[in-house]
């Protein structure tokens, strides 16, 4: 599996936007961009995924570069409760067995 | 739907016993997973199971065993425990697909303490 890089933490005021980079050069082109995030003693959940459009649903906005070798998951209010780990990770989902790896993540800390 | 659920919730375990930690779904997902998490880490990859009858290994399987009789359970078996085996457990499952991709879905975890 193709490999993700991410900044180990990043800091945000509650209410205003947060994005949240990764890059993943080698990605190849039937990988999906999966962002699942941790909070606090819980199991991940899912937040987004995309392939080469961007993406939006009731939590998040993906950005994904025209060349797919980047991405950014947009928080557009944060929350406290948005404080969490937050993990881009790349799945081959050609293939019915395609697993989550997953590397260290972004821990986010939302200030009030 | 219960979805992911995993007991027990805490485990302490002397050196060398045995266990198993239950996982059951109720989405009637194909694919189930076992993670490992220890202080500070990402998730990495115990077994996964694609059906009922398949398992297969992931990134750190050594001291783990799988199998997977039905399409609901998935049990993670620790035959000797060892205290490198401290660590949180999380169980996933999703549905899968020839075509598209779908979100995964996890349990809430089974810490497990080895002294």
């Amino acid at each position: 599996d193709a490999k993700t890089t991410q900044p180990n933490s990043m800091e945000s005021n509650e209410e205003e936007p947060v994005h949240l980079p990764c890059n993943h050069s080698t990605i190849s082109g039937t990988d999906y961009i999966h962002w699942y995030r941790q909070l606090p003693s819980q199991g991940p959940e899912y937040v987004i995924h995309g392939l080469t459009s961007n993406v939006n649903n009731r939590m998040a906005s993906l950005a994904i570069a025209e060349d797919r070798k980047s991405s950014t998951l947009i928080l557009h209010r944060a929350t406290l409760r948005d404080a969490a780990v937050y993990y881009c990770i790349l799945r081959d989902d050609g293939g019915s067995q395609g697993n989550l790896i997953f590397g260290k993540g972004t821990k986010l800390s939302v200030k009030p | 739907n219960a979805g992911v659920t995993q007991t027990p919730k805490f485990q302490v375990l002397k050196t060398g016993q045995s266990m198993t930690l239950q996982c059951a779904q109720d989405m009637n997902h194909e694919y189930m997973s076992w993670y490992r998490q220890d202080p500070g880490m990402g998730l990495r990859l115990i077994h996964y199971s694609v059906g009922a009858g398949i398992t297969d290994q992931g990134e750190v399987p050594n001291g783990y065993n799988v199998s997977r009789s039905t399409t609901e359970d998935f049990p993670l078996r620790l035959l000797s425990a060892a205290p490198s085996q401290t660590s949180v457990y999380f169980c996933a499952s999703r549905i899968v697909s020839g075509s598209g991709t779908y979100e995964q879905y996890f349990g809430p975890g089974t810490r497990l303490t080895v002294t």
